[in-house]
């Protein structure tokens, strides 16, 4: 089974400054996808960020960007520039590439606090 | 319209009450999901929704959990003789099509969760 590990519980950042956030995960796949989610307190869960894990070149969205490492299955995100409203908690998931339920596998979260 | 919509918002119910969470996909997508947050942990995958058939199941934690899906659009999640255990937050994802081929992304959509309280 696929697991998600985030050793991170909580993390800070002092605003425009920069984080990462690291994740490492276990799959006998070659085939998947790997996502950062945000959840503010509103509860609503927010895709940041995915990479497919067939893409050498790292994905980058803004801010946002990640370091995938296939071969150690590691998947760390880098915020730049922090904002207080990337305050939240952030989740670090798996989903299968090819066929079943493509259910998401999720690691325990990171809460990241921004310090104005 | 929207994203994804469930109901109630928040619930609190006495343990031993039966208590239904309700989820509205976006309008079109076939796949929809059940997720369980607790307290202090990720969100752990309860079961998946292929139109009105759910061929995963597999994440029910017991036979007092069970779901379905009519008419291919809303998803009511029944637990049965709640427990103090039961507390989470439930989210519901839907998306468009599942099983889809690499390079093919499959977003989930999640809506803004039900959190049950069981006294």
């Amino acid at each position: 089974a696929q697991t998600v590990t985030q050793s991170q519980p909580e993390m800070s950042v002092q605003e425009a400054e920069t984080v990462t956030l690291s994740c490492t995960y276990d799959t006998s796949e070659s085939d998947y996808y790997l996502f950062w989610y945000k959840q503010p307190p509103s509860r609503q869960m927010i895709l940041v960020i995915r990479q497919e894990a067939y893409k050498q070149q790292n994905a980058t969205e803004n801010r946002f960007s990640v370091n995938f490492q296939k071969a150690a299955k590691s998947f760390s995100l880098k915020i730049s520039d922090s904002q207080l409203g990337d305050a939240a908690m952030y989740f670090c998931a798996y989903q299968p590439g090819q066929g079943g339920s493509e259910k998401l596998v999720f690691g325990k979260g990171t809460k990241l606090t921004v310090n104005p | 319209g929207a994203g994804v919509s469930q109901s109630p918002s928040n619930k609190v119910t006495e343990k031993g009450k039966d208590v239904e969470l309700r989820c509205d996909p976006i309008s079109g997508h076939t796949a929809l999901y059940w997720y369980r947050q607790s307290l202090g942990q990720g969100l752990e995958f309860l079961i998946y929704f292929q139109g009105n058939s759910a061929p995963d199941k597999s994440g029910l934690p017991s036979d007092r959990f069970s779901a379905e899906r009519t008419g291919g659009s809303v998803s009511t999640l029944t637990i049965q003789r709640t427990q103090q255990e039961d507390s989470a937050v439930y989210l519901c994802a839907s998306s468009l099509v599942p099983g889809a081929p690499i390079g093919f992304y499959n977003e989930q959509f999640f809506g803004p969760g039900t959190r049950l309280t069981v006294l």
